[in-house]
């Protein structure tokens, strides 16, 4: 994998549905995995900054796991709200080199 | 205050303006960066700058001059830009080092027209 990719491109889940979704990156020469949430028409907000592998981070009801030799992180999101609606971004910091994914567009029904 | 501010929050501009993206934040963060982002695309990295010194440029046209003029303002000068450089310019700023999250602004639409 050379550029950082995100699976699915968008997720459509019922409210109190939990979910998660894929972020795949070079794992050589990693040093941090960054993740964004971002709402339409305000800043992207960081989640979580990951370096080591084997990390999990949790904030709230959601949580992200990090994988380095493999190179990749999920991002869970237990029983989903409207207001999680969102695209959730993630980057890869390896060689200096900031590289970002396309993100999951995720809509919470209620 | 933890925020980034950009402006201005919407552009129209013709091929032959030069304009000026501005970007600010006090929160005592050193390194500024400006990105680009279209559409379902992601954000792409334009400039870094470190301790108001321009530390990464990625090959970014000559049409686009980057300037910090101190540790709180970035700004991004715009002259005989494209229709392809219509997109959503980016501002984020961080503590050195990039294990340290983003802060960003909510960007600036620009449409070259």
């Amino acid at each position: 994998i050379l550029n950082v990719e995100q699976s699915p491109q968008s997720l459509h889940v019922q409210e109190g549905d939990s979910t998660n979704f894929t972020c795949s990156f070079p794992s050589s020469n990693f040093y941090a995995l960054h993740w964004y949430r971002w709402e339409t028409a305000k800043s992207p907000e960081a989640l979580f900054v990951m370096t080591l592998n084997g990390d999990e981070k949790k904030k709230g009801r959601i949580s992200a796991t990090l994988n380095t030799k493999e190179g990749y992180s999920y991002l869970y999101i237990k029983g989903s709200q409207p207001e999680d609606s969102a695209t959730y971004l993630c980057a890869s910091l390896a060689n200096n080199d900031m590289r970002f994914g396309a993100g999951t567009r995720l809509t919470v029904k209620p | 205050d933890t925020e980034v501010t950009q402006t201005p929050k919407h552009l129209v501009m013709g091929m032959t303006n030069k304009k000026s993206l501005k970007c600010e934040q006090h929160m005592g963060h050193r390194a500024m960066y400006w990105y680009k982002q279209k559409a379902k695309k992601p954000p792409e990295l334009m400039f870094v700058y470190s301790y108001e010194k321009l530390s990464i440029n990625e090959s970014v046209p000559s049409r686009f001059s980057p300037e910090c003029p101190n540790s709180s303002l970035l700004n991004l000068h715009l002259h005989a830009l494209q229709p392809e450089d219509s997109a959503l310019y980016l501002c984020a700023s961080s503590h050195p080092g990039q294990t340290y999250g983003y802060t960003f602004g909510s960007g600036t639409r620009l449409t070259v027209v």
